[in-house]
């Protein structure tokens, strides 16, 4: 069965400085999918940044950029120049080629002025 | 576009009281997802459906869950009777649905909050 791990509970940055978020996942699968989703306190899931496993360049959405090293089985997202709006659970997640999705544990983000 | 729209945002139910959630889709999605979110945790698959079709439900506790998708567009989670683990964010979400191409990206709504007291 696959899992999705994120090691760090809680996590602070100062705005406009670099946040990074670890994730790692577990899966005999080599085709799969990647996705970082924002939750805010409203609980609605909002889409960050995906990446799929058969792709090498590594996904960028403006200020969100992924580090994905497939061998090592790591997925983490990197928040440049944070702002406060930025502050939010984020949640990694795993999808093979069924649509489900798996979701790790989540990481508490606050951005600090 | 409309986003998923859920109803009701909010509800409150004594335990061994049953509740129901609706979830309309974006249109022309074909897979429908309910999640739970218990807090402090990630969100877990309770049912999944391609259509009308079930495609997943190992993980929805059915003695007490039911869900539908009759007409393959709007979707109800029934919990009855309910008990105080329940106490939860219920997530329905939708996609294209793998007859389209796989990975497709999930779309969330705003959750219905339920508490059992």
């Amino acid at each position: 069965a696959q899992t999705v791990t994120q090691s760090q509970p809680e996590m602070s940055v100062q705005e406009a400085e670099t946040v990074t978020l670890s994730c790692t996942y577990d899966t005999s699968e080599s085709n799969y999918y990647l996705f970082w989703y924002k939750q805010p306190p409203s609980r609605q899931m909002i889409l960050v940044i995906r990446q799929e496993a058969y792709k090498q360049q590594n996904a960028t959405e403006n200020r969100f950029s992924v580090n994905f090293q497939k061998a090592a089985k790591s997925f983490s997202l990197k928040i440049s120049d944070s702002q406060l709006g930025d502050t939010a659970m984020y949640f990694c997640a795993f999808m093979k080629h069924t649509d489900k999705l798996i979701f790790g544990t989540g990481t508490r983000l606050q951005v600090f002025p | 576009e409309a986003g998923v729209a859920q109803s009701p945002r909010y509800k409150i139910i004594e335990k061994r009281q049953s509740v129901a959630f609706w979830c309309n889709p974006i249109s022309g999605h074909a897979t429908l997802y309910w999640y739970q979110q218990i807090l402090g945790q990630g969100p877990k698959l309770l049912i999944q459906f391609q259509n009308n079709g079930v495609v997943d439900d190992s993980q929805l506790p059915k003695d007490r869950f039911s869900a539908e998708r009759l007409k393959g567009v709007d979707s109800t989670l029934k919990i009855q009777p309910a008990k105080l683990e329940d106490s939860a964010v219920y997530l329905c979400a939708s996609s294209l649905g793998t007859d389209r191409r796989p990975g497709n990206t999930i779309y969330f709504g705003e959750g219905s909050w339920l508490t059992v007291v």
